[in-house]
């Protein structure tokens, strides 16, 4: 069976732009978190979506939005880009609405100018 | 919120030899987990321990839920073990996983 899979793999923007990821759960799981994983930090938590419907927050600004798809899949989309939104955007799939066990995917890394 | 703290943040081992990775937490947790992150990047999960001894191959891990702290074993280091160590923390109020700032294990041959 196929993991969390994410696109693209690398990204760069200048600031100003923006981007949008994309993130493919595993098959049956309904959940979908997405991370914010800045250079030599732990993974922090953005949102999570289970069965289309936002069912966490973290604390970051309006600029960073998501939803999620009929099929599950997920979309994060980041307005007016930082130099400070360089990182590695990890996504992770749920069978369930609780985030206790999560896969992960092997992450987008973006690079803002 | 709830902190996590890893210690050590960085550690440097000769191949062969054994280590021990500590994780605080700042409050009860439902669940805690440690996780391998490659060069990569991938995020590989290692135990699920809300409290308790497990063991797999060469890693073990030892939650004291009581003490909120977690240990991670890594005996016979090899070069494969390189990479950062993350532990994090799973409170069912709120449905959050919340990770520690990692521990950097660099094995050299």
């Amino acid at each position: 069976d196929a993991g969390v899979t994410q696109s693209p793999t690398h990204l760069i923007k200048t600031r100003g732009q923006q981007v949008t990821l994309r993130c493919s759960p595993i098959s049956g799981h309904k959940s979908v978190s997405w991370y914010q994983q800045v250079l030599g930090q732990g993974p922090q938590f953005i949102f999570q979506y289970y069965e289309k419907e936002e069912r966490g927050r973290g604390n970051f600004p309006d600029r960073f939005s998501a939803r999620q798809f009929p099929n599950y899949s997920s979309e994060l989309n980041v307005n007016a880009l930082l130099l400070g939104d360089s990182a590695l955007y990890l996504c992770a799939s749920s069978f369930g609405a609780r985030v206790e066990t999560q896969y992960f995917g092997p992450g987008t890394r973006l690079l803002v100018l | 919120g709830i902190q996590v703290e890893q210690s050590p943040p960085d550690l440097i081992l000769q191949e062969g030899a054994n280590s021990t990775l500590r994780c605080n937490f700042s409050d009860s947790v439902n669940n805690l987990q440690w996780f391998h992150q490659n060069p990569w990047g991938q995020l590989i999960n290692l135990f699920y321990i809300p409290s308790g001894t497990k063991q797999n191959g060469r890693l073990s891990a030892t939650t004291v839920a009581t003490e909120r702290y977690s240990l991670l074993y890594i005996s016979s280091s090899q070069t494969t073990d390189s990479g950062v160590y993350f532990c994090a923390v799973f409170k069912a109020a709120g449905n959050k996983l919340t990770f520690g700032g990692g521990t950097r294990v660099l094995v050299k041959p």
